[in-house]
């Protein structure tokens, strides 16, 4: 029931784009992504709930193809800021509950 | 400000102890949850509660319990019985609907020493 995510980590330069995936073997409600810092608590990014749909704030973005059962978070122009660990957050069809099943963690390393 | 407050930041317990990890919330949230994060493995579900006095397990509850007397409370016990509790823990809430994110504490590292 754990999605699946990859890259495990990536290393950018200020400036440079990246993609994060996140994929299930289960069909999904809704995707969740978070951000978090070494030692904090994840930080809530954005929810997507219908299949098809794209939302962003800044320069992070991400889509959900429910078909596939996977969903995408796109940094861009990345900033030193960006650095953390990427995890998405799943909510399965049919269960009724909005308890999130999270992937193992996308570690982004931003340098200068 | 509102916000979820776990507590204590750091926490030991000895081989064989029961110990009591503490949640609050001023949100107004009736959904609560306990994950566990272990390096490399993501944040694993606990036990979550959508109305007070009502809780279900989720995929590692075994060694744990929990209790929902109050909205604002979920605390969570790690007894004994949980055979590699050293972890750092995880408290999150969120409006019961499924369209809403959580918000997370800052979380209790618990080290068995």
């Amino acid at each position: 029931q754990q999605p699946v995510q990859s890259p495990q980590a990536v290393i950018l330069r200020e400036g440079e784009d990246a993609v994060i995936n996140c994929s299930s073997s289960k069909a999904l409600y809704s995707v969740h992504w978070y951000r978090q810092k070494h030692g904090e608590a994840p930080i809530f990014l954005m929810i997507l709930l219908k299949g098809g749909e794209q939302k962003g704030h800044d320069k992070i973005s991400a889509s959900f193809n429910e078909k596939k059962q996977q969903s995408s978070l796109y940094l861009t122009a990345s900033q030193l800021s960006y650095s953390g660990t990427y995890f998405c957050g799943t909510a399965l069809k049919g269960t009724g509950a909005n308890n999130l099943f999270f992937g193992t963690g996308t570690r982004l390393t931003v340098i200068p | 400000d509102g916000g979820i407050t776990q507590s204590p930041k750091y926490l030991f317990r000895k081989e064989g102890q029961n110990v009591t990890l503490s949640c609050e919330q001023n949100l107004n949230h009736d959904a609560m949850y306990w994950y566990r994060q272990d390096p490399g493995q993501g944040l694993r579900l606990i036990y979550y509660s959508q109305i007070v006095n009502d809780f279900q397990k989720g995929d590692i509850a075994e060694g744990y319990s929990v209790s929902r007397e109050k909205k604002e409370s979920f605390p969570l016990t790690v007894t004994s019985a949980q055979k590699n509790p050293t972890a750092f823990y995880l408290c999150a809430s969120s409006i019961v609907a499924r369209e809403s994110g959580y918000t997370f504490g800052s979380g209790t590292r618990l080290t068995v020493v």
